[in-house]
């Protein structure tokens, strides 16, 4: 059974590129929501995807976006990148009436030089 | 808005000895969820606490949910070099709405 799966591990790019970011959830798990965590820093909530919609959003500005397909799975995407995107960014999946905890990906570490 | 506070940052304790991290919401919570982050890895979940005054036990962790619901912590009894990592509380304000992390308390042990 596999967990949740990010790609990729590692990205390089330039400020004021643009990136996406995917995430496959956990099997069964039909939520995704995406963290930001910068270096010794908890997980800052960037926003959660549920039936293709972005359901709750957190104080991020409108340069970051995101999409959940069909099956699930889910991307974010960061316009006109900043040095200060630099981190790891994490996506979590749940299920959304579930008790359960997120089960967390292994996260995509972004550099922006 | 929704605010999750820990303390203490950092924690350095020798082997054996006892760790205790604390986190207090500015919210009143529906729950809290503990993570553990090893370093370099992810945030992987340990418990929810739902309920009022709750504690839970997983062999020598120890979990606190406050009677006010607004504050919990996490208690290791003897610590082991296992037990190196960042432990994150994380609540929600509803069944359905987001999880807000705390800041973490980053534990490290003296063989």
């Amino acid at each position: 059974d596999a967990g949740v799966t990010q790609s990729p591990t590692h990205l390089i790019k330039t400020r004021g590129q643009q990136v996406t970011l995917r995430c496959s959830p956990k099997s069964g798990h039909d939520t995704v929501s995406w963290y930001q965590q910068a270096l010794g820093q908890g997980p800052q909530f960037i926003f959660q995807y549920y039936e293709e919609e972005e359901r709750q959003r957190g104080n991020f500005p409108d340069r970051f976006s995101g999409h959940q397909f069909p099956n699930y799975s889910s991307e974010l995407n960061v316009n006109a990148l900043l040095l200060g995107d630099s981190a790891l960014y994490l996506c979590a999946s749940s299920i959304r009436q579930g008790s359960d905890g997120y089960t967390f990906g292994s996260g995509t570490r972004l550099t922006v030089v | 808005g929704q605010q999750v506070m820990q303390i203490p940052q950092y924690q350095h304790v020798q082997e054996g000895e006892d760790f205790t991290t604390y986190c207090n919401s500015s919210t009143t919570l529906s729950n809290i969820q503990w993570y553990k982050q090893r370093p370099g890895g992810h945030p992987v979940f340990l418990i929810q606490l739902v309920k009022s005054g709750e504690v839970k036990k997983q062999k020598r962790l120890t979990f606190q949910f406050g009677e006010a619901k607004k504050n919990s912590s996490l208690h290791i009894t003897a610590t082991q070099t296992t037990d190196v990592g960042t432990y994150f509380c994380a609540g929600r304000k509803s069944s359905a709405s987001k999880i807000i992390f705390g800041s973490g308390t980053r534990l490290s042990i003296r063989p």
